[in-house]
């Protein structure tokens, strides 16, 4: 049971677009979704996270937009650079319960052509 | 602060052998988490480790098992291995397993079974 949908599972913009990437999640007790960004050859790293009390957090061009009622977030990149091609992953886990290991979706592979 | 160090970086087996992946967290870092990340799952958890006593599981067959020393560095083992483990094998490392804060990945051990 996959309990983090991302979509899409790739995308390509342009230099200056603003490319979004989505999220679903279906366990109500999850309370932190964090982004990841990998890089070829590398591990991932933490972008940006969000918890549901706020429904938007502003990171540099990252913005996450948190819907809580639809359980849905996703990603904004803003003035999308091509340094920013990467891999995306959406993660959730329950910050206050016994076990806080994360769950991820399946990645988004964002390319930004020049 | 040096990150997390995985090592080998890439290893190539046959089917039927055993492979063991090393990972040394950042200096501090009590708790070591294991992900396998494929192209078509994306990242699974496997199994988290603490105090040299494993914490958490991820649902992965029994050949696939871990440990940790008391130096917090952490193994972990494939045994009998199938063309569809070839993966890359993430570690994580973060200060404590009882709480939640972030984790930090190594660059991977990228493991080929042919």
């Amino acid at each position: 049971q996959q309990q983090v949908k991302q979509s899409p599972q790739s995308l390509i913009v342009q230099k200056g677009g603003i490319p979004i990437i989505n999220c679903a999640y279906e366990n109500t007790a999850f309370d932190y979704f964090p982004w990841y960004q990998q890089f070829p050859g590398k591990g991932p790293a933490l972008l940006i996270a969000i918890r549901p009390d706020v429904s938007e957090k502003k990171e540099g061009r990252f913005t996450i937009s948190f819907n809580k009622s639809a359980k849905q977030f996703s990603l904004h990149i803003m003035d999308s650079q091509p340094g920013d091609s990467a891999t995306y992953f959406c993660a959730a886990t329950n910050s206050g319960g016994s076990n806080y290991k994360l769950t991820f979706g399946k990645g988004t592979l964002l390319t930004v052509n020049p | 602060k040096a990150g997390v160090t995985q090592t080998p970086r890439y290893l190539i087996k046959t089917r039927g052998q055993q492979v063991t992946l090393s990972c040394s967290p950042i200096s501090g870092h009590r708790s070591v988490s294991w992900y396998q990340q494929t192209p078509g799952q994306g990242l699974q958890f496997l199994f988290e480790y603490f105090s040299e006593t494993q914490r958490n599981k991820g649902n992965f067959p029994g050949r696939f098992s871990g440990r940790q020393f008391s130096n917090s560095r952490s193994e972990m083992n494939v045994s009998t291995l199938e063309l569809g483990d070839s993966a890359l094998y993430l570690c994580a490392s973060k200060v404590d397993y009882r709480s939640y804060n972030e984790q930090f990945f190594g660059p991977g051990t990228r493991l080929t079974v042919l």
